[in-house]
């Protein structure tokens, strides 16, 4: 069956360009979660979604970042006037959401490149 | 600073050889611990999960990890490594003090299995 789906794979831009990073969950996913791994490093939670409650933002590193969701369905996830330290793959997540342990699957990520 | 702590960046192994990586998390109270792997090429996936019961879990392909509580401690082990674990594996830990589904991971350690 389908997995999670994240759009674009690579996404190379100019410093100071917005961007947008796309997620498609697993259908019937009411829970979905964006990460960042920058290089060498572990994933960091950024931001996360379930149902139709407030969005859990804290992870968001600055007020550049932001995500949207529409119910259950697609999330986008946008950087605007991008920095060179936003270089790094961002990963999407999604998980059925209860009970709240529910294992969370990957999408391939979206590797980010700032020049 | 609460955190996950992955000792081992870097392991390298030859075929046969026994395999433990190390995790250690600060949470106190109730934690939810996983082991997810990232094989070259292919997005995270769930290695192994410990809710609760039997301490020693069984994951897939021939892993296991043991959590032990006294130690803040949840090591993957496998007896005999092969190739195709040439790997990067995450410790993660979901601490239940905030009730949100929030993944904590460690840095990874990365596997290299020589023939």
């Amino acid at each position: 069956g389908a997995g999670v789906s994240q759009s674009p794979s690579n996404k190379v831009t100019e410093k100071g360009k917005d961007v947008e990073l796309r997620c498609d969950p697993i259908s019937g996913h009411t829970a979905l979660y964006w990460y960042r791994q920058r290089l060498g490093q572990g994933l960091e939670f950024l931001i996360y979604f379930q149902g139709n409650s407030a969005p859990d933002k804290s992870g968001l590193p600055s007020d550049r970042f932001s995500a949207e969701r529409t119910g259950e369905s697609v999330s986008t996830l946008t950087i605007q006037r991008t920095q060179q330290e936003d270089s790094a793959v961002y990963l999407c997540a999604s998980s059925l959401g209860y009970p709240l342990n529910q294992p969370q699957h990957f999408g391939d990520g979206t590797r980010l490149s700032i020049l | 600073a609460q955190s996950v702590s992955q000792h081992n960046h870097h392991v390298i192994l030859s075929e046969a050889a026994s395999l433990e990586l190390g995790c250690n998390y600060s949470y106190g109270g109730t934690v939810n611990l996983f082991w997810y792997v990232q094989y070259p090429g292919q997005h995270l996936q769930l290695l192994l999960k410990y809710f609760s019961g039997d301490p020693l879990v069984k994951g897939i392909k021939g892993f296991e990890a043991e959590f032990i509580k006294s130690k803040f401690s949840f090591n993957l082990r496998k007896p005999s490594v092969q190739w195709s674990d040439t790997a990067e594996y995450f410790c993660a830990v979901i601490p239940f003090s905030g009730g949100y589904n929030k993944l904590i991971f460690g840095a990874g350690t990365r596997l290299a299995v020589h023939p």
